[in-house]
């Protein structure tokens, strides 16, 4: 079964919608990550949550927006949708909070704006 | 800031020939050094990592050893499979749980 789920596995939206990223995990883990991998940049780091509150912010901009409504889930709200913001959106999620802590990541939400 | 610089975008290798991925990186302090693999449709899975000075990290014929004072991390394998071809990542942690990637590398091994 299935330890990381993230909905939708694919995504299309069109400029200026808004649209959820939906991210859940069954790993008994306190702290959850966003990340995202689009074809110019590698892997990059967006946000950490631990214990439900926000850790790290590493995205300049106020469109996306975390949410996490339970312990085990961290959900990416991104409004006023570019072109830019296509990519493949990595939640990750890890015992604790700490630097030697190893992070598990979920088969990704492969995002397309139009 | 933080980053990792991995040499080669892509090796192509036939199966049993020796495998080393370069990987340097940059901290202002003593990081957490990874190596994670990424196969088609599936998010990054770790390795191993490293944490202190001349630390040996290993996993299924992988390994690399954190060495400080080159600030490198560079990995190694004997031996390659078809089964390893795959994107590999180094990458850094430090004092906090942000993990810096770097560009990654596409292994292929060819039968």
């Amino acid at each position: 079964d299935p330890k990381i789920i993230q909905k939708p596995k694919y995504l299309v939206a069109v400029t200026g919608s808004e649209k959820i990223l939906i991210c859940e995990q069954y790993l008994g883990h306190n702290a959850m990550y966003w990340y995202r991998q689009s074809a110019k940049k590698p892997l990059e780091f967006m946000f950490s949550y631990s214990y439900q509150k926000l850790m790290d912010n590493q995205t300049a901009s106020s469109r996306f927006q975390p949410q996490s409504s339970k312990k085990n889930h961290l959900d990416l709200q991104i409004t006023a949708l570019k072109p830019d913001d296509s990519a493949t959106y990595f939640c990750a999620s890890s015992q604790e909070g700490t630097a030697y802590a190893e992070q598990f990541f979920g088969p990704g939400t492969r995002l397309t704006v139009l | 800031g933080d980053s990792v610089t991995q040499t080669e975008g892509q090796v192509a290798l036939s199966e049993e020939d020796f495998l080393t991925i370069h990987c340097n990186y940059s901290a202002s302090g003593y990081p957490t050094l990874f190596w994670y693999v990424q196969y088609p449709g599936e998010g990054p899975q770790l390795l191993f990592r490293a944490s202190r000075d001349k630390e040996k990290g290993s996993s299924r014929g992988f390994e690399a050893t954190y060495d400080k004072g080159t600030t490198s991390f560079h990995l190694r394998k004997a031996s390659v499979q078809e089964s390893d071809s795959a994107v590999y990542y180094c990458a850094l942690s430090e004092g906090n749980n942000r993990i810096f990637f770097g560009d990654g590398t596409q292994l292929v091994v060819k039968p």
